[in-house]
């Protein structure tokens, strides 16, 4: 089955600076990679996701790359802010015909 | 989301005690799913179903049983609890098609005592 490994597990930047969380998986048949942020005390939610079908995709200071040669995907925030201080996590699945399959998760804090 | 709702939200019981964890949802999704979230473990897979009359196991489906009374029902239970199942636990529905969508309940934190 599908395997989702997380890096870092933390990650502390100063406010302004750009965060980088990488992810690998192990199913080349997985086709849709999407990544959760996790406040304190409150439930994952999606903030962005990519199809296998695009190298890249953009949401204003989100981004997120694939690479499916070698199998990784990486999220990219950037001029970072203390509200996104949180737990993130990435997932894999083979469309919805398999469950989504998390990584650890990475604990983002932004310094002021 | 309101669209996903856990019941209860809190829960302290005992060690041996057989519990229900409920959630439910109005988005009118088929698959639905139950995960178990411990510090640095991430979220983990129990139990899921993609219709009414589908369950399948989840990486750690030891020691829970589960039931999808209908659509918008999908109900997680320890037959006898132990402390090593305090943990946060989660539900989630996902569309179909191009609406892949994983939206999570709010949570139900259970402490086996």
């Amino acid at each position: 089955g599908e395997n989702v490994e997380q890096h870092p597990s933390t990650l502390s930047v100063q406010e302004g600076d750009s965060a980088v969380i990488k992810c690998t998986y192990s199913d080349s048949a997985s086709n849709y990679f999407p990544w959760y942020k996790q406040e304190l005390g409150k439930r994952p939610q999606l903030i962005i996701d990519i199809r296998s079908n695009v190298g890249e995709k953009k949401d204003q200071r989100i981004a997120v790359t694939l690479n499916k040669t070698a199998k990784h995907f990486s999220l990219h925030i950037t001029e970072t802010q203390p509200e996104d201080s949180a737990v993130y996590f990435c997932a894999a699945s083979y469309s919805g015909n398999t469950p989504l399959v998390f990584g650890k998760g990475t604990r983002l804090s932004v310094i002021a | 989301d309101a669209d996903v709702t856990q019941t209860p939200r809190n829960r302290i019981t005992k060690t041996g005690k057989r519990i229900m964890l409920e959630c439910s949802q109005t988005k009118g999704h088929d698959r639905m799913y139950w995960y178990r979230q411990d510090p640095g473990l991430g979220l983990r897979l129990i139990y899921y179903s993609f219709d009414v009359k589908d369950i399948n196991k989840g990486e750690i489906s030891d020691g829970y049983s589960v039931s999808r009374q209908a659509q918008a029902k999908f109900s997680l239970s320890l037959e006898s609890a132990i402390p090593n199942q305090t943990a946060l636990y989660f539900c989630a529905t996902r569309g179909t098609g191009g609406a892949e969508t994983q939206y999570f309940g709010p949570g139900t934190r259970l402490l086996v005592l």
